[in-house]
């Protein structure tokens, strides 16, 4: 049973560029959330999406975007990438529908430098 | 709005020693989720636990046990007879109940170094 994969792992773009981040989440799970993770903190919340929509987001600005398909996977995109953008960006899946119990169950990340 | 607090940043213990791991947290919920997350430096989270607010007992698996504390708005972990492969990054975080655990706010974590 594969769990959350993320690709690609490492990645390395220039100021004001576009970046895209894939994830396919756990077999079963239905939503996906995605974090970022700055060098020796903790993960923030970037949003969620579930039913192919955006159900919540955190403190991001327009520049981060997101897409589910109808296979569950998502995309995470980042438009005029800033310096302060390199971080991990983690994928998590979780199961929502029927009540599902929404545990988390994270990839390894992409790691994302900006320069 | 939610905050986690975790006041150690590193840690350093000798092999077999015990050490606990500290979580204070901060909601307006009063229904909630508490988690701690296992960090290694291939950058997966690894799921220890999640604890339901209702829930004050304390949880003992193998060598890892929890104390949560309502009353102090604390969820420490500790590790008994540490183990080399117990170093990594450990992260306490909180949810509300209604995101069913989907949605985090984690604390900046404490880097737990086992020296052999």
């Amino acid at each position: 049973d594969a769990g959350v994969t993320q690709s690609p792992t490492h990645l390395i773009k220039t100021r004001g560029q576009q970046v895209t981040l894939r994830c396919s989440p756990k077999s079963g799970h239905d939503t996906v959330s995605w974090y970022q993770q700055a060098l020796g903190q903790g993960p923030q919340f970037i949003f969620q999406y579930y039913e192919e929509e955006e159900r919540q987001r955190g403190n991001f600005p327009d520049r981060f975007s997101g897409h589910q398909f109808p296979n569950y996977s998502s995309e995470l995109n980042v438009n005029a990438l800033l310096l302060g953008d390199s971080a991990l960006y983690l994928c998590a899946s979780s199961f929502l529908g029927r009540g599902g119990g929404g545990e988390l169950f994270f990839g390894e990340g992409s790691r994302l430098t900006v320069l | 709005a939610q905050k986690v607090t975790q006041a150690q940043t590193e840690i350093s213990v000798v092999e077999k020693e015990d050490v606990t791991l500290d979580c204070v947290y901060e909601t307006r919920d009063t229904t909630y989720y508490l988690f701690w997350y296992k960090q290694p430096p291939s950058g997966e989270l690894v799921f220890l636990i999640r604890r339901n607010s209702f829930d004050e007992q304390n949880e003992i698996s193998g060598r890892y046990s929890w104390n949560f504390q309502k009353s102090t708005s604390s969820f420490n972990f500790t590790i008994t007879a540490s183990q080399v492969v117990d170093s990594a990054v450990y992260f306490c975080a909180l949810s509300e109940a209604k995101t069913s655990g989907s949605r985090l706010t984690f604390g900046e974590g404490t880097q737990l170094t086992v020296n052999p």
